[in-house]
């Protein structure tokens, strides 16, 4: 069973602190991992993808990965009130193939001003 | 910049309908997916194609069928529309078989089955 786990939420951080969004996954074997961002009513664009152990750096955004873990995260530093969101973590499985990303059911992120 | 288009942004049917969500890509992907997403569950995979006229099923695919006669188009059918099928549905398109890039994901259509 494919599972990537995320805490709902609502997480809730000052704007210009940075928020901390965390996510786990069961296969062992995954190969790429990926954070999304949802606004509310709108469909998922992707802000970070990450491949390999270590930081990923894109801006104010940090991805994090650690495989031994089985842990991936996502830093957003300087916190603005056009970051809140729902952030979803999505992972593809070992084996390759076309069959789809497994995503988390995300992480509602509250920036308060 | 990759458009994939939903033909509904909102759809109202009744139970027993056959329902067509359509979907259109304009980037030449290889690979198109269908997603549903509910409040709780989170986004589900409901069936997938890799190539015309090729389909898999993904994790709920009971209820639903596909079809993918050209490569830009990609069709979700519900053959006897159920109120536990109302949900915002998403088409998504990548051009890697591994999928080690991005999915990128069209607008959105809410379904009401009622």
């Amino acid at each position: 069973q494919k599972e990537v786990e995320q805490n709902s939420g609502p997480l809730s951080v000052p704007e210009g602190a940075i928020a901390s969004l965390n996510c786990t996954y069961s296969d062992r074997g995954s190969q790429s991992f990926f954070w999304y961002r949802q606004y509310s009513g709108k469909s998922p664009e992707l802000i970070m993808s990450i491949y390999s152990n270590g930081d990923k750096e894109d801006g104010r955004f940090t991805a994090q990965l650690n495989k031994a873990s089985q842990y991936v995260s996502l830093l957003i530093r300087d916190s603005q009130p056009s970051d809140s969101a729902t952030y979803l973590c999505a992972v593809n499985h070992s084996g390759g193939g076309a069959d789809g990303l497994t995503f988390g059911k995300g992480t509602h992120l509250i920036i308060q001003p | 910049d990759v458009k994939v288009t939903q033909s509904s942004r909102y759809l109202v049917k009744r139970t027993g309908e056959k329902v067509f969500l359509e979907c259109v890509q304009d980037m030449d992907h290889e690979n198109m997916f269908w997603y549903r997403q509910d409040p709780g569950l989170g986004l589900r995979l409901i069936y997938f194609s890799y190539d015309v006229k090729m389909k898999e099923k993904g994790d709920i695919p009971e209820g639903y069928s596909v079809s993918r006669e050209k490569k830009e188009r990609f069709s979700l059918i519900l053959e006897s529309a159920s109120t536990n099928q109302t949900s915002m549905y998403l088409c998504a398109s990548s051009v890697d078989p591994g999928l080690t890039t991005e999915a990128f994901f069209g607008q959105g259509t809410r379904l009401t089955v009622v």
